[in-house]
């Protein structure tokens, strides 16, 4: 079974740059995550989608943050304009239901510069 | 709202030795309880699981129980090996909607 997907692996912007990264979760999982892992910190979650519905983004910076999951598959989260305290590792997890285990992608490195 | 508090580290421990890292946590409810775990240049993985009073989650030698009364979710093992080095993430889901809350990770370097 493949696991979960991301791209890319890593990123360098400039702040004020925008940015994008997609998730291609396990196939059949209804549930997906994305987090932001800051350095010396735990995944903090920042939006989650049942199918494609948005069960929580309570911690979802709108002003500069957005994301979708089309046809309840793969996902994509956008910065926009990123900022130097964005630099983070941003994990995308699924799970098959909203309350079992989660697996984890290996995560995207951004850097902002 | 939710929070998890891990015991500081960075942990180093010799080969053989014994483990525990304490995990309090504070939730509405009853969540499920979660240990996850970061190996060197690998993604995080599910350690093991609890989710009621009571439970006792293990796997490859590690062990917790969901302490409600103490609101505590301590991961042991007794005897720990080099291949246990790694960052270890407490973790809980809410019974509202599932909501995931992390805590910030103890590193565990175990020395042979």
């Amino acid at each position: 079974e493949a696991g979960v997907a991301q791209s890319p692996r890593y990123k360098i912007i400039e702040k004020r740059q925008s940015v994008a990264f997609w998730c291609n979760p396990i196939s059949g999982h209804a549930t997906l995550y994305w987090y932001q892992q800051i350095l010396g910190q735990g995944p903090k979650l920042l939006i989650q989608f049942q199918n494609n519905g948005v069960v929580d983004d309570s911690q979802l910076p709108k002003d500069r943050f957005s994301a979708e999951r089309l046809k309840g598959v793969d996902s994509t989260l956008k910065i926009q304009p990123a900022k130097l305290e964005d630099s983070a590792v941003y994990l995308c997890a699924s799970s098959s239901t909203g309350y079992g285990e989660q697996y984890f992608g290996p995560g995207t490195r951004l850097t902002v510069t | 709202g939710d929070s998890v508090t891990q015991m500081e580290g960075p942990v180093t421990l010799s080969e053989e030795a014994f483990l525990t890292i304490n995990c309090t946590y504070t939730a509405t409810g009853y969540p499920s309880l979660f240990w996850y775990v970061q190996y060197p240049g690998e993604g995080l993985q599910l350690l093991l699981k609890a989710t009621k009073a009571d439970d006792k989650g293990s796997n490859k030698g590690f062990e917790a129980t969901y302490r409600k009364e103490t609101t505590s979710f301590h991961l042991e093992k007794g005897s720990v090996q080099v291949s246990d080095s790694a960052v270890y993430f407490c973790a809980l889901k809410s019974t509202n909607a599932g909501k995931s809350t992390f805590g910030d990770g103890t590193t565990l370097t175990v020395k042979p």
